[in-house]
């Protein structure tokens, strides 16, 4: 079956504007995570919905991030007045539940590049 | 906290070689999982093996094989007869309660591992 999907796959913007990066978890999957991996870096837990709701939005830096799921499937992670430092490859991540039994099921990730 | 270690920053092998990579992890949890992923050159990471705390035992699936003490908080992962394909960045984590009851991932820095020919 579709994994998850994520769009656009690159992104490139300049400081200052906005952005919206895409996700598309597995069908039937109730638990959406967002990280965020910088270069030779693991990837940092952003925020993580359970259905349509935030259930922890501890990750994310600060409050020019926000994230959406209003139909408890498709999420996108909102980013404005992109800094350079906000550069990285976001993932998404989507599993049966949230309990720590079912594996996380990784997109290709968009990477994210602010000039 | 939570804490996921992973000394071996790059590691370098022969095709057929066996390796071992390390894992040291930290938390106060009673209850967790650990798991492997696979990050090959195209950047997905690929789910390898999830172990739960209360589950020492080895694991073995083809040539890959875990290694969970919970004596020294490690999880270490060996690869026999390397592979050209095997190579890539594998990262260990930690699962972690979120403030929502359900678990995220820590991860650690990742081993990156070449596989000679």
């Amino acid at each position: 079956g579709a994994g998850v999907s994520q769009t656009p796959s690159n992104k490139v913007t300049e400081k200052g504007k906005y952005v919206e990066l895409r996700c598309d978890p597995i069908s039937g999957h109730t638990a959406l995570y967002w990280y965020r991996q910088s270069l030779g870096q693991g990837p940092e837990f952003l925020i993580y919905f359970q259905g349509t709701g935030a259930a922890d939005d501890s990750g994310l830096p600060n409050d020019r991030f926000f994230a959406v799921r209003p139909e408890g499937s498709v999420s996108t992670l909102k980013i404005q007045r992109t800094e350079r430092g906000d550069s990285a490859v976001y993932l998404c991540a989507s599993s049966l539940s949230g309990d720590g039994y079912n594996e996380q099921f990784f997109g290709p990730g968009t990477r994210l590049t602010v000039l | 906290a939570q804490k996921v270690t992973q000394a071996q920053t790059e590691i370098s092998v022969v095709e057929k070689e066996d390796v071992t990579l390390d894992c040291v992890y930290e938390t106060r949890d009673t209850t967790y999982y650990l798991f492997w992923y696979k990050q090959p050159p195209s950047g997905e990471l690929v789910f390898l093996i999830r172990r739960n705390s209360f589950d020492e035992q080895n694991e073995i699936s083809g040539r890959y094989s875990w290694n969970f003490q919970k004596s020294t908080s490690s999880f270490n992962f060996t690869i026999t007869a390397s592979q050209v394909v095997d190579s890539a960045v594998y990262f260990c984590a930690l699962s972690q309660l979120t403030q929502g009851g359900s678990e995220k991932l820590v991860f650690g820095k990742g081993t990156k591992l070449t596989v000679n020919p």
